[in-house]
């Protein structure tokens, strides 16, 4: 079955903190997405990767294709990073439509 | 710009009624997505069309309708066969292709009266 889970739910930091979001998934994928979405409801793709590393600005995503896991970093988090972090994998077995994982959501405190 | 439009923001439907909620882009996008946000749960996938007058149900595509008559639009109509209609939808678009990043629009709203 293809799923997708986040870890943590919920999570708060002081503004300056390193921040780690995790997501794992069941089977083989093509591409892994990180969406952020503002209280507001819009989205905005953060980044997608199917390998290593990628990097935008105090931004950091890893994906580990053998452990099936990646990591989205915030490097000196700051309260406008208070958001909705949400991962979603495009499956092997199915590369019509990803599928998304519940989110992980930050609250960055001054 | 280039980008999505949703509207309405914010939705309100009663009873029996069916509702339609608009979705726009001038990315000159092929793929149009409409997804079902719940409090707790992923996206959900209910329509996706990939080309003009052709469109695939998504995993809860019971209850709702779609039209693909123009490469722009991608409307959304909730009908009253939908029992529990209230969530937040999201509308996206996408170069066909995969491992193309899919662009979000704001969201609608949707409320029972």
């Amino acid at each position: 079955k293809n799923e997708v889970e986040q870890s943590p739910q919920n999570l708060t930091a002081q503004e300056g903190e390193f921040i780690t979001i995790n997501c794992s998934y069941s089977v083989g994928i093509s591409a892994l997405h990180w969406l952020q979405q503002h209280p507001g409801g819009g989205i905005v793709s953060l980044f997608m990767l199917s390998s290593g590393k990628k990097k935008h600005g105090r931004l950091i995503a890893t994906i580990n294709i053998q452990e099936k896991h990646s990591s989205l970093h915030i490097t000196a988090s700051h309260p406008r990073d208070s958001a909705v972090y949400i991962c979603a994998a495009l499956f092997l077995t199915n590369t019509d439509k990803l599928i998304f994982g519940t989110g992980t959501r930050l609250q960055v405190f001054p | 710009d280039g980008g999505i439009t949703q509207s309405p923001k914010y939705l309100f439907r009663k009873e029996g009624q069916n509702v339609t909620l608009s979705c726009e882009q001038n990315l000159n996008h092929d793929a149009m997505y409409w997804y079902r946000q719940d409090p707790g749960q992923g996206l959900r996938l209910i329509y996706y069309s990939q080309i003009v007058n052709d469109f695939q149900k998504g995993d809860i595509a019971e209850g709702y309708s779609v039209s693909r008559e123009k490469k722009e639009s991608f409307p959304l109509t909730v009908t009253s066969a939908q029992k529990n209609p209230t969530a937040f939808y999201l509308c996206a678009s996408s170069i066909i292709g995969r491992d193309q990043p899919q662009h979000f629009g704001d969201g609608t709203r949707l409320s029972i009266l």
